[in-house]
């Protein structure tokens, strides 16, 4: 079975402050796929990062980038210069190349970033 | 592109009334399709697995009878709450995998948020 653990439930930031989510996550497959998704006040699920379990280069798009190290199986995302439209819930979420390919979600950290 | 609708968005009815969901993939095929629904400040949990022209499979302790799913084309899967009841009341989200990009990424509907009286 698959775990994705999001211990961070709410941080607060103020802006142009830097924060960093944290996800860890448990799997026993060796081929699987870690995102990222924004859920915004109105609830909308926007995607945000895929990778597969074979590709650990960190990426970068803009002020956001993360941070894929298998050894301690974590998929940490930082914001850089946080603005106040990044408040949101992240979530992590983990899907494994067999079976359904269903997503496992974390329970998702609460993002407010003060003006 | 990857664009996914859900209608309504929002719907109130009364007890023991029935509720059709409605996803749709406006721009690309999907075989697949994931019904999920959230609680107040709470994670997506799947409910179920929707493939083209078959039955669904529903995750451990989704009642079937009561959440119908239908999977009829490859831009459209529906689910109806059968007898909601208050319990039901939820955000219910879909997802949809794009067939010809053969990746895992899901695409989720805006959700459609269920209050039953």
């Amino acid at each position: 079975a698959q775990k994705v653990t999001q211990a961070q439930t709410e941080i607060s930031v103020v802006e142009k402050e830097d924060v960093t989510l944290d996800c860890v996550y448990e799997t026993r497959d060796t081929t699987y796929y870690l995102f990222w998704y924004k859920q915004p006040p109105s609830g909308e699920l926007v995607f945000l990062i895929r990778r597969n379990s074979f590709d650990e280069q960190n990426e970068i798009s803009g002020r956001y980038s993360w941070n894929f190290q298998k050894s301690t199986s974590s998929f940490n995302f930082t914001i850089t210069a946080s603005q106040v439209v990044d408040s949101a819930v992240y979530f992590c979420a983990l899907s494994v190349n067999t079976g359904r390919r269903a997503l496992t979600f974390g329970s998702g950290t609460r993002l407010q970033v003060q003006p | 592109g990857a664009v996914v609708s859900q209608h309504p968005s929002w719907v109130i009815c009364k007890s023991g009334t029935s509720v059709k969901i409605e996803c749709r993939s406006l721009d690309f095929q999907a075989t697949t399709m994931f019904w999920y629904r959230q609680f107040p400040k709470q994670s997506l949990m799947l409910m179920a697995t929707s493939n083209e022209g078959s039955k669904a499979t529903y995750e451990q302790g989704v009642e079937k009878d009561k959440f119908l799913i239908n999977h009829a084309s490859l831009t459209l899967s529906t689910l109806t709450v059968t007898s909601a009841h208050p319990e039901d009341s939820s955000f219910y989200i879909c997802s949809a995998q794009d067939r010809d990009r053969g990746t895992d990424t899901q695409y989720f509907g805006p959700g459609t948020r269920l209050t039953v009286l």
